[in-house]
């Protein structure tokens, strides 16, 4: 069955720590992933997307995840975070090329002034 | 410009009660999809639908349905709720049904059954 899973519930850290959250998938063929984030009482926004070509991709507020198609793995990450990047991470994946996301069950993140 | 919107805000039913849930996608987006977020999970795809048509469907039963509009916006249908049916329900616009387009989301609606 096709499924996205996010190991990491909730991940507490220190400002200027690193960041990378964990997702995998569990797809076979192409398939197009995605990072959003919703920070408190805001919209689903996307943070950034594979399709395909350099597996090293780089989204929006310093961050960037890689894919790893061996590993199935698609993980987030951040050199030093802010207090501002609190918020919770959605990891997606399509497999129609349709944008029929299919999301993980997300990770909390707080980030400690 | 305005981004998705949808209608109502909030939302208080009953068991076996049906509910419409509104959607404005951006304006010039065509495609419109329905999301449903239950507390501490991702959000769950439930219909896709560009130019009028249904192009996806995610695993909801029959008593969920929708539809969209010349103007492009969208209306999400559940009948005979159940318990299991409160949920926070996003609607995302995109320009076209194309996974490079990139999808917008609204501040959905909280349904709540009781």
């Amino acid at each position: 069955a096709q499924s996205v899973s996010q190991h990491n519930h909730h991940v507490i850290l220190s400002e200027a720590a690193s960041l990378e959250l964990g997702c995998n998938y569990s797809y076979g063929g192409t398939v197009n992933l995605f990072w959003y984030v919703q920070y408190p009482g805001q919209h689903l926004q996307l943070l950034l997307k594979y399709f395909s070509g350099d597996p090293l991709v780089k989204g929006i507020k310093g961050f960037e995840a890689e894919f790893i198609k061996s590993k199935f793995s698609f993980n987030l990450r951040k050199p030093s975070v802010q207090w501002s990047d609190t918020a919770e991470y959605f990891c997606a994946a399509d497999q129609t090329g349709a944008n029929n996301l299919f999301f993980g069950t997300g990770t909390r993140l707080t980030v400690i002034p | 410009d305005a981004g998705v919107t949808q209608s109502p805000t909030h939302l208080i039913k009953t068991r076996g009660q049906h509910v419409t849930l509104r959607c404005s996608p951006i304006s010039g987006h065509k495609s419109v999809s329905w999301y449903q977020q239950v507390l501490g999970q991702g959000p769950q795809f439930i219909f896709q639908y560009y130019e009028k048509e249904e192009r996806g469907r995610g695993n909801f039963p029959d008593r969920f349905s929708a539809r969209q509009f010349p103007n492009y916006s969208s209306e999400l249908n559940v009948n005979a709720l159940l318990l299991g049916d409160s949920a926070l329900y996003l609607c995302a616009s995109s320009l076209a049904l194309a996974g490079v387009y990139e999808q917008f989301f609204g501040p959905g609606t909280r349904l709540t059954v009781l």
